[in-house]
């Protein structure tokens, strides 16, 4: 399967505790992004890479979300002190720089008790 | 700055009859236009995109969709609905990069398609 892969799918955790969500894109993409997408929403643009670097980080919703991609290939997005406001869809795609087209994961979906 | 608005958000139709979900923008620059179809339990899928080449764009599974400039709008159609087309749509949007960065994508509130027997 050479699309984008996220791990896990699911997440079950207890308010107050800190998850970390992956994402593997499209081998040759570059450019990496997170959404956010919750009940009856479109995604929400997050942040975005390309390659190692961290290009847009405004729009994540707090300080308690942080995302990296240390080598230019996989990502983490975590998600500090959870809340139950922060359950949603966890999105993941990847583009190749100049191209508009991105290649969506299956997403990662968060509930938080 | 981008937007967009799904006019629908809910659209019922018979099998074998058409299809249309329609999708106004609103951008500063040349945008692209996309639509992506999420079925339940699924990723978000490419359905078409529009980049500034023929304004009629055609995509998977028979759907379609025209850009007009005129009226801001980027319709999707398909002349015969299938039950397997009933899913989530979303149209999306994408300005031209600017300032050195990239932004994200833009979409719509989706329109849900029931596909009736």
């Amino acid at each position: 399967d050479t699309g984008v892969s996220q791990n896990p799918r699911h997440k079950i955790t207890k308010r107050g505790q800190n998850v970390t969500f992956r994402c593997d894109p499209i081998s040759e993409h570059n450019r990496l992004y997170w959404y956010r997408q919750t009940l009856g929403q479109g995604p929400e643009f997050l942040t975005y890479f390309q390659n190692e670097a961290q290009l847009e980080k405004s729009r994540l919703l707090s300080d308690r979300f942080s995302a990296e991609r240390p080598k230019g290939s996989f990502s983490t997005l975590e998600i500090q002190r959870t809340e139950q406001g922060d359950s949603a869809m966890y999105l993941c795609a990847s583009s190749l720089q100049g191209k508009r087209t991105q290649y969506f994961g299956p997403g990662t979906r968060l509930t938080v008790l | 700055a981008q937007s967009v608005t799904q006019l629908d958000s809910h659209v019922s139709v018979s099998e074998g009859t058409p299809v249309l979900l329609r999708c106004n923008y609103s951008s500063s620059y040349s945008p692209s236009l996309f639509w992506y179809v999420q079925h339940p339990n699924k990723g978000l899928q490419l359905l078409l995109k529009y980049t500034s080449a023929a304004t009629l764009v055609k995509g998977i599974n028979g759907f379609e969709a025209e850009f007009k400039k005129s009226e801001t709008s980027f319709h999707l159609t398909k002349p015969s609905a299938h039950m397997s087309d009933a899913a989530e749509y979303f149209c999306v949007v994408s300005e031209p990069y600017s300032g050195g960065g990239a932004d994200g994508l833009t979409f719509g509130k989706g329109t849900h398609l029931i596909i009736q027997p």
